[in-house]
């Protein structure tokens, strides 16, 4: 059983174009975040929602848009891609282990755009 | 700005041996400190938490110290194996944020 999922695991686009990117998770947890991991590896958040609520929006350009139709899912919509785009981005979400909260991170979107 | 530092972006360990990594920080006061590791082409995996007030953690081969005035944390691998080999990372966490260190690549030799 995949505890959170991405889709798609490879995007391949042009710049200029707007994409999704989906995020689900059945582990019941109430948050939800989107990393983005640069080509240094740097594994930097992007937004958090808690129960489809905004919780941190760490300076993102407005072109990303992340939406959370509810607490499972958490899309990111990015409008207008540019080359800086082009990273891995993870979603995750929070629960407890190990003595308090840890992130469940998905598996990654690699991002590519041309 | 807070700032943290994992010490080196590779370290080579001869398998067997024990493989130790360091996390420093400045300008914060975590809540717990955090270990992650992170495989080629996936996602980062939750290994151990350590709070502000523990000196040490320690899950099978791991052990995981924190020491709150040096700003430092260390992540010990005992009998290391090829297996261990990865990428590792420190996470700080506390109100309500969490931030990552840009990780170590460990490979162990056999």
């Amino acid at each position: 059983d995949t505890a959170v999922s991405q889709t798609p695991k490879y995007l391949v686009t042009q710049m200029g174009n707007d994409k999704s990117i989906k995020c689900e998770q059945n582990l019941g947890h109430d948050t939800m975040y989107w990393y983005k991991q640069d080509s240094k590896k740097f594994l930097k958040i992007m937004f958090s929602y808690n129960n489809k609520e905004l919780i941190i929006n760490e300076t993102v350009p407005n072109r990303f848009s992340p939406k959370s139709p509810d607490k499972a899912h958490l899309n990111l919509h990015i409008n207008s891609l540019e080359l800086g785009d082009s990273a891995v981005y993870f979603c995750a979400s929070t629960g407890l282990a190990g003595g308090g909260e840890t992130q469940y991170f998905g598996p990654g979107t690699r991002l590519l755009v041309l | 700005s807070q700032k943290i530092e994992q010490n080196s972006e590779a370290l080579n360990i001869q398998e067997g041996k024990t493989a130790t990594l360091t996390c420093n920080y400045t300008n914060y006061s975590p809540a717990y400190l955090q270990w992650y590791r992170q495989d080629p082409g996936r996602g980062p995996v939750f290994l151990l938490l350590i709070r502000e007030n523990e000196k040490e953690k320690r899950k099978e081969r791991l052990k995981v110290t924190f020491d709150t005035t040096l700003k430092q944390s260390l992540f010990h691998i005992t009998a290391s194996q090829p297996a261990d080999s990865a990428t590792y990372l420190c996470a700080l966490g506390g109100d309500d944020k969490i931030i990552f260190g840009k990780g170590t690549r460990l490979h162990i030799l056999p």
